[in-house]
């Protein structure tokens, strides 16, 4: 199992660009949600997904969109890079009803 | 909104001493959870605290949940190099069930 993957890890952007960071997991996880990291501010909630076709908002959704149309898969989408959403970038699993969570190895993302 | 707050920001420990890092909620808690984030890493599942009072222990660690379920405690006896990192809690919420993470205490441990 290769557990939860991310790409890119590193990405530098110009303000107003898009990209599209991408989250994979292989253990068959219902429950997948996107995460931000900033210096002394814990980890934030952006998005989060209960399966497939299923997403809802978490603390600091705007300005990022999610889908899931698969189980493997929650891409998280930038429409309009701005420098306010520099930072590192978390996705994470787990089972319905577990409580461990899995945490990607992370997109630090830089916007000028 | 809800709120949880973890102290202290930072500590310095020479090896060999405790460490303790406090998570306070402002409002009640379904469930505690504890993080360690190495530097340059990514947050790792330490465990999960659910019952009123209760508490839990992983080798070295101590976790405490509060009665009242608004704070924990994290304690490290005897703390190791290998104990750096950033410690989160992370609180679920009784309405929403989501997680709510802490600043997170990060332990710097000299050899």
């Amino acid at each position: 199992n290769a557990g939860v993957t991310q790409t890119p890890k590193f990405q530098v952007l110009k303000t107003g660009q898009s990209m599209t960071l991408q989250c994979a997991q292989d253990m068959n996880h219902e429950y997948m949600s996107w995460y931000r990291q900033d210096p002394g501010m814990g980890l934030r909630l952006i998005h989060y997904s209960v399966g497939a076709g299923i997403t809802d908002q978490g603390e600091v959704p705007n300005g990022y969109n999610v889908s899931r149309s698969t189980t493997e898969d929650f891409p998280l989408r930038l429409l309009s890079a701005a420098p306010s959403q520099t930072s590192v970038y978390f996705c994470a699993s787990r089972m319905q009803g577990a409580s461990e969570q899995y945490f990607g190895p992370g997109t630090r993302l830089t916007v000028t | 909104g809800q709120q949880v707050m973890q102290i202290p920001q930072y500590q310095h420990v020479q090896e060999g001493e405790d460490f303790t890092t406090y998570c306070n909620s402002s409002t009640t808690l379904s469930n505690i959870q504890w993080y360690k984030q190495r530097p340059g890493g990514h947050p790792v599942f330490l465990i999960q605290l659910v019952k009123s009072g209760e508490v839990k222990k992983q080798k070295r660690l101590t976790f405490q949940f509060g009665e009242a379920k608004k704070n924990s405690s994290l304690h490290i006896t005897a703390t190791q190099t290998t104990d750096v990192g950033t410690y989160f809690c992370a609180g679920g919420s009784s309405n929403t069930g989501k997680l709510i993470f802490g600043q997170g205490t990060t332990l710097q441990v000299k050899p």
